[in-house]
């Protein structure tokens, strides 16, 4: 069964220091792979997504990911962090052969000034 | 254009009760999705909707809860009667065209307490 590990719970960076969210997925083929965000009181928000080609993949805000088959991972990445990253980070799996979106348990942000 | 909305926001009952939650997808998106997210756990998927039919509801946990999407619009969801496990936030989507490659665009979520 297709499944998503996000280790890092909780990680806190200070403003203007480089970020990376882990993400791993069980999967047997090329999967459909997403990352988004959910700050306070607001919906998810896509950052970037990735299905083919070329693996290093540009998103919103910033935010870049890059698809590696050898270690089944799509680690998120930012050069520099601002205050208003601070939110829920979510990677996610899309299932085969249906619209569903399979997702992890998800890390939380947290930035100091 | 207004996003998806869900209402309402928080919902706080007794088990036993029953509890209905509404979503409302962007105007004109055929596909809705729920999701929910128990506390510290993954989002998952419940139920897909394309139009007023059902077209995957593997995710649905009992027959306590009932999804239904009338005249293919807005979306409820009916928890009856509701148990301490229910508890979680209720997320829906919504997205123009089925297919993984075709954004699904998510609501704020209801978070619903059930103590």
């Amino acid at each position: 069964a297709q499944s998503v590990t996000q280790p890092d719970i909780h990680i806190t960076v200070s403003e203007g220091a480089s970020l990376e969210l882990r993400c791993n997925y069980s999967y047997g083929a090329t999967p459909y792979l997403f990352w988004y965000v959910q700050s306070p009181g607001q919906g998810l928000q896509l950052l970037l997504k990735y299905f083919s080609g070329d693996t290093l993949v540009q998103g919103i805000k910033g935010f870049e990911a890059e698809f590696k088959r050898s270690q089944s991972s799509f680690n998120l990445r930012k050069p520099s962090v601002h205050w208003s990253d601070a939110a829920e980070y979510f990677c996610a799996v899309g299932a085969p052969g249906t619209d569903k979106l399979i997702f992890g348990t998800g890390t939380r942000l947290q930035v100091f000034p | 254009e207004a996003g998806v909305t869900q209402f309402p926001s928080h919902s706080v009952i007794e088990k036993g009760q029953t509890v209905t939650l509404r979503c409302d997808p962007i105007s004109g998106h055929d596909n809705l999705y729920w999701y929910r997210r128990v506390m510290g756990k993954e989002i998952k998927f419940l139920l897909h909707f394309v139009k007023e039919s059902k077209q995957d509801e593997s995710g649905m946990p009992n027959n306590r809860f009932l999804a239904e999407r009338t005249g293919g619009t807005y979306s409820t969801l009916k928890v009856q009667p509701a148990e301490l496990e229910d508890s979680g936030v209720y997320f829906c989507a919504s997205s123009q065209t089925r297919g993984q490659i075709y954004e699904q665009y998510f609501g704020p979520g209801t978070r619903l307490t059930v103590t």
